[in-house]
């Protein structure tokens, strides 16, 4: 069966400060990754999706990059963080054959920026 | 940008009221897919259901019931006979079938249920 392992589940980061998230996947192969952010009482933001290794794509301009180093491997960074970056961070993945399936999230890191 | 919508920021009820969560979605695509998820106070997202495009059937899960109505770009939730436990944020999605088939999801709609 296939599992998705997020952490840390908790963070607290000084401004300025690098970060580094990591989302591995078990148990399936090429999957589709993907990085949201859920800011205090808002909905999910999409930050990253990749459909393979070294190809990340952004869909919001921000202080953070991605990487996938490796098929089921996706780190979300930041060289400093900002006040801003503050959030829940969920990583999800989804099978890329079949499209119709739901994704499947991490149990998320909550990151304070202080 | 094809948004999921979901007006009703917070939601509070009574224990066993049946209460209905909106969802209306903007789309493009003639085939698509919906969904909701639950989100409890750990924040993990549970998911609930999928629903295709081509697929009107409103559908019934226990206390849980869908009604998808194309016409109008809507996915509705109701929840019959509410409990406690019941008490979470919910969340609308649709996924785009381009773009790494990712996930657009509403703003989410917290709902309390009170003993």
């Amino acid at each position: 069966s296939q599992t998705i392992h997020q952490w840390p589940a908790t963070l607290v980061q000084p401004v300025g400060s690098p970060l580094s998230l990591e989302c591995t996947v078990e148990g399936t192969s090429n999957p589709n990754l993907y990085w949201y952010r859920q800011a205090a009482g808002r909905g999910l933001q999409l930050l990253f999706y990749s459909v393979g290794i070294g190809q990340i794509s952004s869909e919001v301009p921000q202080n953070l990059s991605a990487s996938r180093p490796q098929d089921r491997q996706f780190i979300l960074s930041s060289k400093k963080l900002l006040l801003s970056d503050s959030g829940f961070y969920l990583c999800a993945w989804r099978p890329p054959d079949r499209l119709n399936t739901e994704a499947f999230f991490g149990q998320g890191t909550r990151l304070t920026v202080v | 940008a094809q948004k999921v919508t979901q007006a009703q920021t917070e939601i509070s009820v009574v224990e066993k009221e049946d209460v209905t969560l909106d969802c209306v979605y903007e789309t493009r695509d003639t085939t698509y897919y919906l969904f909701w998820y639950k989100q409890p106070p750990s924040g993990e997202l549970v998911f609930l259901i999928r629903r295709n495009s081509f697929d009107e059937q409103n559908e019934i899960s226990g206390r849980y019931s869908w009604n998808f109505q194309k016409s109008t770009s809507s996915f509705n939730f109701t929840i019959t006979a509410s409990q406690v436990v019941d008490s979470a944020v919910y969340f609308c999605a649709r996924c785009d079938l381009t773009s790494g088939s990712r996930l657009t999801f509403g703003e989410g709609t917290q709902l309390t249920v009170n003993p």
